[in-house]
């Protein structure tokens, strides 16, 4: 069973506020992963890290940024955000191997910015 | 470079239906091939995996067997349940690919009673 947890899961805020989106897994993985899904289903990597003090934009362009100061916590934050932040964000985690890897989801935050 | 392509949904189907959901991929090497799934306000979670040619992936009666003369990796249920409703996704995962999964663009699925 996988053990990886995205607190809030819903979150209603003004446009300009700050916000940070946590993440957290007991597993130990190396590797982890912000997504952003769009009520149209796709996902679209928006940050990952290969480990502690590693960081790297994903493949959509987000004005979000992360941190990875200790393996087990992966935060996401928006300085300001904007209504068009609103989407699903969902973590995920997984050990770091050459061959083929299993990621592990988090529940995932519902954000809406007014 | 590597890609997923997915059959697009939404698909509905009846209770005890058989079910097909088709996934092509485009890819240098040898990937590993992944179904995931998400249910209705969750997050995503593996449902099967197939690392080589020719292995066949099941789980909760799901199976998809990693074709690569086709280069197919097709999802099949032979009776769907209304618990089977849910957003399945496709993915690849490829060392040479900064070691990232590719995904598929999801295929919805509604099963009625």
């Amino acid at each position: 069973e996988a053990d990886i947890y995205q607190t809030p899961r819903y979150l209603v805020i003004g446009t300009g506020k700050k916000i940070t989106l946590e993440c957290s897994q007991t597993m130990g993985h190396d590797k982890m992963y912000w997504y952003q899904q769009d009520p149209g289903m796709e996902l679209h990597l928006i940050h990952y890290s290969y480990g502690v003090n590693s960081t790297e934009k994903g493949d959509l362009s987000s004005e979000s940024t992360v941190s990875r100061i200790r393996t087990e916590h992966f935060p996401l934050t928006l300085e300001s955000a904007r209504p068009s932040h609103t989407s699903q964000y969902l973590c995920a985690s997984s050990e770091d191997r050459v061959r083929q890897e299993t990621q592990y989801f988090g529940p995932g935050t519902r954000l809406l910015v007014l | 470079g590597n890609s997923v392509t997915q059959m697009e949904g939404p698909v509905t189907l009846s209770e005890e239906a058989f079910l097909t959901i088709n996934c092509t991929y485009t890819a240098t090497g040898y990937p590993s091939l992944f179904w995931y799934v998400q249910y209705p306000g969750e997050g995503l979670q593996l449902l099967l995996k197939a690392t080589k040619a020719d292995d066949k992936g099941s789980n909760k009666g799901f199976e998809a067997t990693y074709r690569k003369e086709t280069t197919s990796f097709h999802l099949e249920k032979g009776s769907v349940q209304v618990s089977d409703s849910a957003v399945y996704f496709c993915a690849l995962f490829n060392a040479g690919n900064n070691r990232k999964l590719i995904w598929g663009l999801g295929t919805s699925l509604a099963v009625n009673p």
